[in-house]
């Protein structure tokens, strides 16, 4: 199994430019959601969706923030403009259904820095 | 979702048992207790779930007080690679699917 695949796995920008966040849940997974980490904030649930429709945005911070789910294996997570405060590590995670227990699965992350 | 409580840091040698200690003195009876733990620059691994048994898998055992409102992840041997951040969580488990982080214990491992 190849895990929770993130993209890109660092990234460096600039302040103004749009940032795209890929993920790829595990394959049979229907629940996905992204997560933002911060030494500030620690752990944070951004969004999360079942079956690839949104449920629950209520922690994406500002308009800035959007993130969609076209398919059953692929998510975005989209930052326009960026600015320095959005440099974070932000994870993707997959579940499976009920049946299994809530056992959430993380990617790697991806290391973002707004400068 | 109720609340936890651990402690931030926590030591342990090498090779010794690793007892990380959570509260959760407002648990409904309902709510299940997860532990997951997050090594330096990696993602949040699961590392086990209960209810109100006792529970062990390959990583490590919880050990629940029966009265639910707290509990104990014991990691048997510990390892240098077991250095992380230990979170305990408590949710009601397929109801919602939102995990909420604390901050957890920081377990150093000593040579």
């Amino acid at each position: 199994d190849a895990g929770v695949i993130q993209s890109p796995r660092h990234e460096v920008t600039e302040m103004g430019q749009e940032v795209t966040l890929r993920c790829k849940p595990i394959s049979g997974h229907n629940s996905l959601f992204w997560y933002r980490q911060t030494m500030m904030r620690g752990l944070e649930l951004l969004i999360y969706f079942n079956n690839n429709v949104p449920i629950d945005d209520s922690g994406m911070p500002e308009d800035r923030f959007s993130a969609k789910m076209p398919n059953a294996s692929f998510s975005t997570l989209k930052i326009q403009p960026s600015e320095p405060r959005d440099s974070a590590v932000y994870f993707c995670a997959s579940r499976q259904g009920p049946s299994s227990g809530n056992t959430i699965y993380f990617g790697e992350g991806s290391w973002l820095t707004v400068v | 979702d109720a609340k936890t409580t651990q402690p931030p840091s926590m030591d342990c040698a090498e090779g010794r048992a690793a007892n990380l200690p959570c509260n959760h003195s407002t648990i409904s009876g309902n709510e299940y207790v997860y532990w997951y733990r997050q090594i330096h620059s990696q993602g949040p691994q699961y590392i086990i779930h209960g209810l109100k048994n006792n529970e062990t898998n390959e990583m490590a055992s919880l050990i629940i007080t029966e009265d639910r409102k707290s509990s104990t992840l014991i990691l048997p041997h510990a390892t240098l690679r077991d250095t992380a951040v230990y979170y305990c969580i408590v949710k009601i488990s397929g109801a919602t699917n939102k995990l909420i982080f604390g901050t957890g214990t920081l377990l150093a491992v000593q040579p």
